[in-house]
């Protein structure tokens, strides 16, 4: 199975503040990367899919980057509604793999 | 507007048998592969079946702490995709989702169902 590695395993941060979240595969997987928010008690949402397509209606701060073992997840100007776990998900081989969350904090 | 809505989650006893439905709108069924995802509480994300669209065979996929024990099925006429669950044990316990689309295209989640698994 393909073992995605998110990193940090949690930040904390302010509002307007950049954050990077990176996701390493332990295999190649060409751009079968999306990358998804959670907020407590609800369903993962859809940012970005295709390694840096973004999902329609996702705010334009976030923006994702990366092909191969590499990709990062990219929230420009951090606003309070963006406080969240993020996970990374390959769907290049079966099965599909979710890295173990990013938990995004405020400072 | 794309809804997903499941049902089916309970309360169960190990060893017993629970079966999960996800109903769609908003989107050509037939035209979506589907998936269920869970997640134990407290936990991660863990993908655990997959089954594609009709026109491709509606095959299906499962991850290894699922193969064997659940089965995972659809019915385009209903808009309707079903999670068979057998021989559930403890580490069933979970929030269940079902997801349209995804594998490298947009994708559409519910909003999940609990299945608690405890004697």
């Amino acid at each position: 199975d393909i073992q995605m590695t998110q990193s940090p395993s949690s930040i904390s941060a302010s509002i307007g503040d950049r954050v990077t979240i990176t996701c390493r595969a332990s295999q190649g997987l060409s751009r079968w990367l999306a990358w998804y928010q959670q907020k407590p008690g609800k369903a993962p949402s859809l940012l970005i899919y295709a390694a840096s397509s973004l999902q329609s209606g996702v705010p334009s701060r976030f923006s994702g980057s990366g092909s191969g073992t590499n990709f990062t997840l990219v929230i420009n100007t951090l606003q309070p509604e963006d406080f969240a776990t993020y996970y990374c998900q390959q769907s290049n081989t079966f099965p599909w793999t979710f890295g173990q969350g990013t938990k995004v904090e405020i400072k | 507007e794309v809804q997903l809505v499941e049902s089916g989650g309970d309360l169960v006893q190990p060893g017993r048998s629970l079966s999960l439905s996800c109903l769609v709108s908003g989107l050509t069924f037939r035209d979506y592969a589907m998936s269920w995802v869970r997640q134990a509480p407290g936990k991660g994300l863990e993908w655990i079946s997959y089954i594609r669209g009709t026109a491709f065979g509606a095959t299906t996929e499962y991850a290894a702490s699922v193969k064997g024990r659940f089965t995972i099925s659809r019915a385009d006429s209903k808009s309707s995709a079903y999670l068979q669950m057998t021989s559930l044990r403890d580490e069933d316990t979970a929030v269940y989702f079902c997801v349209a689309g995804g594998g490298g295209s947009p994708d559409y989640w519910g909003q999940g169902t609990l299945v608690t698994v405890s004697s």
